[in-house]
């Protein structure tokens, strides 16, 4: 069971880029790291995925160093509408692929 | 493509009352799973199906929770009889293939809340 640590909080202004980090140091060789963001009142929302490397879409980049043990989630130019939780996640490699939530990672954008 | 839907949005209830939510998943998407957030914890998974099957019940809570999928589409979560600590936002999601790499697709959720 990969167990992952994420800032509580942080705090942003509107135009900024975001780096969001995330520890996972037992993760395990299939093991793909996942982000979600969750707004209030809504459930959360996949962001990107990646196994090693860097992998980009439309929304964020995920940064992954060659030992997997951490993950870096990029935001680039916030904007208010950012706000929300973030979650990094590690799916759980059994036959249902669950997923493990943390407490999350609150990102407040400021204008 | 219509996402996951879930009934009601809200629900309250009292102690010992029954009550069952409902999730439709995203059409074509076989694998179901049910979530929830309890007050001030972390969202838990509950169970998950394969088709009508339950792949993995390992979350559920104790024996006052009963899941269904009939047919293979929509699925039900009953909550019966409900206690106060059942209060909390239920989640479910459904993806389409089985594999860590495979995006699961949330609904809003449902707010239970008894009294």
């Amino acid at each position: 069971l990969a167990k992952t640590t994420q800032p509580i909080s942080m705090d942003s202004y509107e135009g900024q880029e975001v780096n969001i980090t995330c520890s996972h140091n037992n993760i395990a060789t299939n093991d793909y790291i996942t982000w979600y963001q969750q707004f209030p009142s809504q459930g959360p929302r996949f962001i990107i995925q990646g196994y090693k490397t860097k992998v980009t879409n439309e929304v964020a980049s995920l940064f992954i160093p060659a030992d997997r043990k951490s993950s870096t989630l990029s935001l680039p130019r916030v904007s208010l509408s950012d706000t929300a939780v973030y979650y990094c996640l590690v799916a759980e490699m059994d036959s249902s692929y669950k997923l493990i939530f943390g407490s999350g990672t609150r990102l407040l954008v400021r204008p | 493509e219509a996402g996951v839907t879930q009934f009601p949005s809200h629900s309250v209830i009292e102690k010992g009352q029954t009550v069952t939510l409902r999730c439709d998943p995203i059409s074509g998407h076989d694998n179901l799973y049910w979530y929830r957030r309890v007050m001030g914890k972390e969202i838990k998974f509950l169970l998950h199906f394969v088709k009508e099957s339950k792949q993995d019940e390992s979350g559920m809570p104790n024996n006052r929770f009963l899941a269904e999928r009939t047919g293979g589409t929509y699925s039900t979560l009953k909550v019966q009889p409900a206690e106060l600590e059942d209060s909390g936002v239920y989640f479910c999601a459904s993806s389409h293939g089985l594999a860590a790499y495979n995006e699961q697709f949330f609904g809003p959720g449902t707010r239970l809340t008894v009294l």
